[in-house]
């Protein structure tokens, strides 16, 4: 099956500066890549995701990166802000399967 | 639109006793949804797929006669955590999707298990 690794387990930035978070996966079948940002005791929430025909996606703040030789792929936000601490999680998915999530990311923004 | 729905949103059940979730798609019909669960300051593990019609497919180590998954309509699945235990204590997700080429998973709200 799917094995999704990430990294860092956290992550502390100053406000205004970029955060990178970096996933890898195992399946070369999976096809859709999304991340999602959750907060205690809530639901995941999607936040941007990439399809495997796309290289990179972009949206406002946030940028999604994928490379399928390397089965790896990123997310970049921009400009953090104070709410965007929280955990963000990676997953994979192919065809009509369920997700395989990463550990997790606790994102520290430092006022 | 695309939004799911669970309940209850916490339940506190006696150890040995069963609870019932359900997950509703309340604006779209889901032949496929999918339950997970999340221990505390973990990540989301996917249990099981539930098809509508047909038998759950399970994960791998997720034992499908202490939780028993229906699909009876294409808007509701329920979740049966038989004989719960402590350590069955956990937060329980479902999503759906839209099917026909949309990849992107709706999750519900999630419920609360505390097993006494």
């Amino acid at each position: 099956g799917e094995n999704v690794e990430q990294h860092p387990s956290t992550l502390s930035v100053q406000e205004g500066d970029s955060a990178v978070i970096k996933c890898t996966y195992s399946d070369s079948a999976s096809n859709y890549f999304p991340w999602y940002k959750q907060e205690l005791g809530k639901r995941p929430q999607l936040i941007i995701d990439i399809r495997s025909n796309v290289g990179e996606k972009k949206d406002q703040r946030i940028a999604v990166t994928l490379n399928k030789t390397a089965k790896h792929f990123s997310l970049h936000i921009t400009e953090t802000q104070p709410e965007d601490s929280a955990v963000y999680f990676c997953a994979a998915r192919g065809g009509a399967d369920g997700l395989t999530f990463g550990k997790g990311t606790h994102l520290i923004i430092q006022p | 639109g695309a939004v799911v729905s669970q309940h209850p949103s916490r339940v506190i059940c006696k150890s040995g006793t069963s609870v019932k979730i359900e997950c509703r798609s309340l604006d779209f019909q889901a032949t496929t949804m999918f339950w997970y669960r999340q221990f505390p300051k973990q990540s989301l593990m996917l249990m099981a797929t539930s098809n509508e019609g047909s038998k759950a497919t399970y994960e791998q180590g997720v034992e499908k006669d202490k939780f028993l998954i229906n699909h009876a309509s294409l808007t509701l699945s329920t979740l049966t955590v038989t004989s719960a235990h402590p350590e069955d204590s956990s937060f329980y997700i479902c999503s759906a999707s839209l099917g026909g080429g949309s990849y992107e998973q709706y999750f519900g709200p999630g419920t609360r298990l505390t097993v006494t």
